[in-house]
């Protein structure tokens, strides 16, 4: 079935460092690909999106390109601040007989802390 | 515009208790996801209606959850008999439904701890 594994946290950086957060996928057909965060405190939003191969999703200096080739979806950011300290979640849409627009199937999350 | 909206945001039961937890969907939404979040993990979906009907039930529901969105823009999740192993948070999710996916957006969630 459909599956996203997410890098283990916790992920602590010096601000202005560069960020990566791996993220790789399992699925049937072409699935939509999403990043969404969790501040403290607040419910999840969405960061960003791709919805075919070799799409870039971008957004407040994170981006992930959609890699059909390695399954992949990588979050990404050249210079972290303090106030990105979040948590930090994959997510897919599958494409495959049986998904619906509505499920949504998630990584386990990783904690970023950015100290200044 | 009100954004999706959950009551009550904590709940502390004894085991064997009934549960109702209710979500509001944005304004203009026809479509409810709901997801359980255990500490420390993703969400986890559970349950999908475009307008009133309920068109995905993930294996996760047990017969033990039920959910509903009657006409409007609210919809519930009811648990009976909770079980230690229901403590989780609980998230909501309205979006615009239609031919092509529009972005879910979250409430801030219920949190369900079960004695």
């Amino acid at each position: 079935g459909d599956s996203v594994t997410q890098m283990e946290g916790p992920v602590t950086l010096s601000e202005e460092a560069f960020l990566t957060i791996n993220c790789t996928y399992t699925a049937t057909g072409y699935p939509s690909l999403f990043w969404y965060v969790q501040y403290p405190g607040e419910g999840l939003q969405l960061l960003l999106k791709a919805t075919k191969a070799d799409d870039k999703g971008s957004n407040k200096g994170f981006e992930a390109t959609y890699r059909k080739e390695t399954t992949s979806f990588h979050l990404e950011k050249g210079s972290v601040q303090v106030s990105d300290s979040a948590v930090y979640f994959c997510a897919l849409r599958g494409s495959g007989r049986g998904s619906t627009l509505g499920r949504l199937y998630f990584g386990r999350g990783t904690q970023l802390t950015v100290w200044p | 515009e009100t954004g999706v909206t959950q009551s009550p945001t904590h709940l502390i039961k004894t085991r064997g208790q009934q549960v109702t937890l209710r979500c509001s969907s944005q304004s203009g939404h026809n479509t409810v996801s709901w997801y359980q979040q255990a500490l420390g993990q993703g969400p986890e979906f559970l349950t999908y209606f475009q307008n009133e009907a309920q068109l995905e039930k993930s294996r996760l529901l047990s017969d033990r959850f039920s959910a509903e969105r009657p006409k409007g823009s609210f919809s519930t999740l009811e648990i009976q008999r909770t079980e230690q192993g229901d403590s989780a948070m609980y998230l909501c999710a309205s979006s615009l439904g239609g031919p092509s996916y529009n972005e879910q957006f979250f409430g801030p969630g219920t949190r369900l701890t079960v004695l």
